[in-house]
């Protein structure tokens, strides 16, 4: 089974531009999560989908948006960017149902830079 | 609130035998992940724990104690390999990942 997929792998913005990242998950999992990871503050949780639907989400302001199609893909779109964003976003894939708690794969992650 | 707290860095020698500690405070816990994280890599599943005790696998083992929320990842047979961040993640109504603890391991 392939992995985890992310694209683009690497991207460089200027600070009020919009950015949208793509996530393709191992084949069959229904649920994705995004994660930003800075050395900082490590790995954040931002949101989680699964069928197409929101099921959680974490403490980040309001550009940070996303979705998911009926093929599990997801996308994530962070807008009017600002230098704090640069981070490594990693997306992760379970089979996770109802109960919600099954393990994460990680894909390679976008490395976003903001200048 | 979440919180998970982890040494930040750890050193042990190739061959021997190494456990990281995990403290966390969540609501709703269901349980316990182990990841680890080379440099410029993304992370990768080890291990979990949801019930009490200790799950092994190969080198690696897990404990867990909810009553004491704290969870613990025994190294054992340390390789060169193996030096990397090692994250503790907490599952409650989402993954709340701890900070990581770097691992070096020296010749």
């Amino acid at each position: 089974k392939a992995g985890v997929t992310q694209t683009p792998r690497y991207l460089i913005k200027t600070r009020g531009q919009q950015v949208t990242l793509s996530c393709s998950p191992i084949s069959g999992h229904r649920s994705v999560s995004w994660y930003q990871q800075t050395p900082g503050q490590g790995l954040q949780f931002l949101f989680e989908y699964f069928s197409e639907t929101q099921r959680n989400k974490g403490n980040f302001p309001g550009r940070f948006s996303g979705r998911q199609f009926s093929n599990s893909r997801s996308e994530m779109n962070v807008s009017t960017l600002e230098l704090g964003d640069s981070a490594l976003y990693l997306c992760a894939s379970s089979l996770a149902g109802t109960g919600g708690i099954d393990t994460q794969y990680f894909g390679p992650g976008t490395r976003l830079t903001v200048l | 609130g979440q919180n998970i707290d982890q040494p930040t860095e750890m050193t042990a020698t190739e061959g021997a035998i190494v456990q990281i500690n995990c403290t966390y405070q969540t609501s709703g816990f269901n349980g316990l992940f182990w990841y680890q994280q080379h440099a410029g890599e993304a992370p990768t599943f080890l291990s979990y724990n949801v019930l009490d005790g200790l799950e092994e696998k190969g080198r690696f083992s897990s404990f867990l104690s909810r009553s004491k929320g704290y969870s613990y990842l025994l190294l054992k047979e340390l390789q060169m390999k193996d030096s990397a961040s090692y994250l503790c993640a907490a599952y409650g109504q989402n993954f709340v990942f701890g900070p990581g603890t770097r691992l070096s391991v020296l010749p």
